[in-house]
């Protein structure tokens, strides 16, 4: 069965400092990827999303970019935190069509102080 | 601009009592999938509606779509604790930049439930 990891669960940093969050699915090959950001009582908005190894499209400009080095690995990273970057941070897959279901990952909660 | 509205945004009721959200779409849709998130969790699928009219049933949550398939309506009867969480609809629109499809989430409609 298809299972998606995603770490850390949650995570404290200071402002100005660089972020790394992995997210990785096994069960499936060649899925759609996707990371969204939802800020506390909010909605889901989407981030990135990615259809390929490589391919990156990008929903929002942002202090945010991602990178898909592996078919089932998804990496969202900054340079340098902002404080508006705090929120719920969600990875997503899919297979064959982008408008398919999603199934999420358990989220990494991010505290940017 | 948003493109899946969902109402109300809150809704408390006692427990017993029957909850309703709505979801309305700027366009027609090949189909419309409904998530639960529990508080401090993340968003589960819980179903999918693809026919026009198409009403489907888990336990006490009742899924319908719309005849023009523009609008679907999530109802839960006699809600208890457990229904507590913030109930998201999605819907495949085209994504203007690369031509393809993207599920677009409503903004979800958030029940609490007093025991």
């Amino acid at each position: 069965s298809q299972t998606i990891h995603q770490w850390p669960a949650t995570l404290v940093q200071p402002v100005g400092s660089p972020l790394s969050l992995e997210c990785t699915v096994e069960g499936t090959s060649n899925p759609n990827l996707y990371w969204y950001r939802q800020a506390a009582g909010r909605g889901l908005q989407l981030l990135f999303y990615s259809v390929g190894i490589g391919q990156i499209s990008s929903e929002v400009p942002q202090n945010l970019s991602a990178s898909r080095p592996q078919d089932r690995q998804f990496i969202l990273s900054s340079k340098k935190l902002l404080l508006s970057d705090s929120g719920f941070y969600l990875c997503a897959w899919s297979v064959g069509s982008a408008e398919n279901i999603q199934y999420f990952g358990a989220g990494t909660r991010l505290s940017v102080l | 601009g948003q493109q899946v509205m969902q109402i109300p945004q809150y809704q408390h009721v006692q427990e017993g009592e029957d909850f309703t959200t709505y979801c309305n779409s700027s366009t027609t849709l090949s189909n419309i999938q409904w998530y639960k998130q529990r508080p401090g969790g993340h968003p589960v699928f819980l179903i999918q509606l693809v026919k026009s009219g198409e009403v489907k049933k888990q336990k006490r949550l009742t899924f319908q779509f719309g005849e023009a398939k523009k609008n679907s309506s999530l109802h839960i009867t006699a809600t208890q604790t457990t229904d507590v969480g913030t109930y998201f609809c999605a819907g495949p629109f085209r994504d203007s930049g690369a031509g393809s499809y993207q599920l677009t989430f409503g903004k979800g409609t958030k029940l609490s439930v007093i025991p």
